[in-house]
């Protein structure tokens, strides 16, 4: 049964980047899509983007412009970036496996943006 | 972007009752490939979704059979028979025919 494990930094200014890793344990790394989904507090979700090999990549387009999604599978690890950060991107981000379904999640990792 | 839209907000439930939660969706989500995309999910207080239903109706490993889901289409339905005080949550649908995927609002389940 797959884990995911999940780490970055909790608490951005405005217009810093978010950094988020999530570690694979037990799955099938090299065969899965990989996805970020994030949750404003108290309210619903919404998807990222996702990555599949190292080269194969989407995103959500009202977040396009801003976002990487990587891959390292030497360590079986993926990670987040998001650029210029605004208060409107606080939420919990959490790392999942699939794109359809989304079958394992992490714990999930509150990211703050705030002066 | 398809839009899936959920009904009621919200839901209270006696104990061993039933409950049914409506998921429409903006577009059809029927493949070429003969499986239609809508999946269910359970987000108890202070967890991650967790995946009950798959391709409309499939229960997921370890899901109770108490969870049914149904439909076609555009529109779909999450059953729960007999209400367990465990059920509380939030319950969302999600469409994976066309990227971006995209969940429905939200239906908030409470116990009396």
């Amino acid at each position: 049964q797959v884990q995911l494990q999940q780490w970055g930094a909790g608490l951005l200014k405005p217009s810093e980047t978010l950094s988020l890793t999530c570690a694979v344990y037990g799955g099938s790394f090299g065969t899965s899509w990989w996805s970020w989904i994030r949750q404003p507090p108290g309210k619903g979700l919404e998807w990222i983007g996702e990555i599949k090999n190292s080269d194969t990549t989407s995103y959500n387009p009202s977040l396009k412009s801003r976002v990487t999604i990587s891959l390292d599978t030497s360590k079986n690890q993926f990670s987040l970036k998001l650029i210029s950060l605004t208060a409107a991107d606080t939420a919990v981000h959490y790392c999942a496996r699939g794109g359809g379904p989304i079958d394992s999640w992490g714990h999930g990792t509150l990211v703050t943006v705030s002066s | 972007d398809i839009v899936m839209t959920q009904t009621p907000l919200s839901l209270s439930v006696t104990p061993g009752q039933s409950a049914s939660i409506s998921c429409k969706s903006s577009q059809s989500l029927l493949h070429s490939d003969g499986k239609t995309y809508l999946y269910w999910y359970l987000q108890k207080p202070g967890q991650p979704p967790q995946l009950l239903i798959y391709e409309v109706s499939s229960r997921f490993s370890g899901v109770p059979d108490r969870f049914s889901g149904s439909g076609s289409g555009t529109d779909f339905t999450l059953k729960i028979s007999r209400v367990e005080a465990e059920d509380v949550g939030v319950y969302y649908c999600m469409q994976s025919i066309e990227l971006p995927l995209t969940f429905g609002g939200g239906t908030k389940v409470e116990i009396k």
